[in-house]
């Protein structure tokens, strides 16, 4: 089983500061995803990152994907409240005949004004 | 912009009884996938399913679980008899399954919140 591990599982910010959340695993993914998941509604895709060393920029959000695909990094600048929310890593397996993703466990972001 | 509409949002079921969890996936999507998350815990991988037939399956989902496209527009899953452990968020995702973009995206539905008392 491919395990995905995320840190921090809580993270709580002044508006304005950076903030950055991981995503490692010992096992290489043919893909990461990073998701956006708000309480009471599903995950929705922020971005995906299928080369290693791969960096995808969304307005405030930088995504990273490590040069072996093992791990990956979410960096926010000039953090905004509406930036608050739970940010979910999830990788695809290099095996994986049913095309499933493995979840990170989450990090709670708070971006207080 | 196309979605994945799951109903109920919310059931209450009493322990033992059956439940259907219904999901109308993104139309020109090839892949459908259930995921659930207890309360508090990560998003679990349930079941892959393409072209009528499970493609993957985790060890969660045992012979209480089992998934249905009855016609061309729904994707259900059913639990036979319903635990307490059972109680928690139930997503369903589709994907076209080509690696075009260079991945395959899932796009999830809002969920059905399922509560076993």
């Amino acid at each position: 089983t491919q395990l995905l591990e995320q840190s921090p599982q809580f993270l709580s910010i002044q508006e304005g500061e950076n903030l950055t959340v991981y995503c490692n695993s010992s096992s290489v993914f043919s893909s990461l995803q990073w998701y956006r998941q708000e309480p009471g509604e599903g995950p929705v895709l922020l971005v995906t990152v299928v080369t290693g060393g791969e960096v995808k920029k969304l307005k405030r959000l930088t995504f990273q994907f490590g040069d072996a695909r093992k791990d990956s990094s979410l960096h926010i600048t000039a953090a905004q409240p509406g930036d608050t929310g739970l940010y979910l890593c999830a990788g695809a397996p290099l095996l994986a005949a049913g095309n499933k993703l493995t979840f990170g466990g989450g990090t709670r972001v708070l971006v207080k004004p | 912009e196309p979605e994945v509409t799951q109903t109920p949002s919310h059931q209450v079921t009493q322990m033992g009884q059956e439940v259907i969890l219904r999901c109308v996936p993104i139309s020109n999507h090839l892949y459908f996938y259930w995921y659930r998350q207890i309360l508090g815990q990560k998003v679990e991988f349930l079941v892959s399913f393409y072209n009528n037939e499970i493609s993957e399956k985790s060890e969660i989902f045992d012979d209480q679980f089992s998934v249905e496209r009855p016609d061309g527009s729904n994707f259900t899953l059913k639990i036979r008899s319903t635990k307490l452990e059972d109680s928690a968020m139930y997503f369903c995702a589709s994907s076209r399954g080509d690696l075009s973009s260079g991945a395959n995206v899932l796009t999830f539905g809002a969920g059905s919140r399922l509560t076993v008392l």
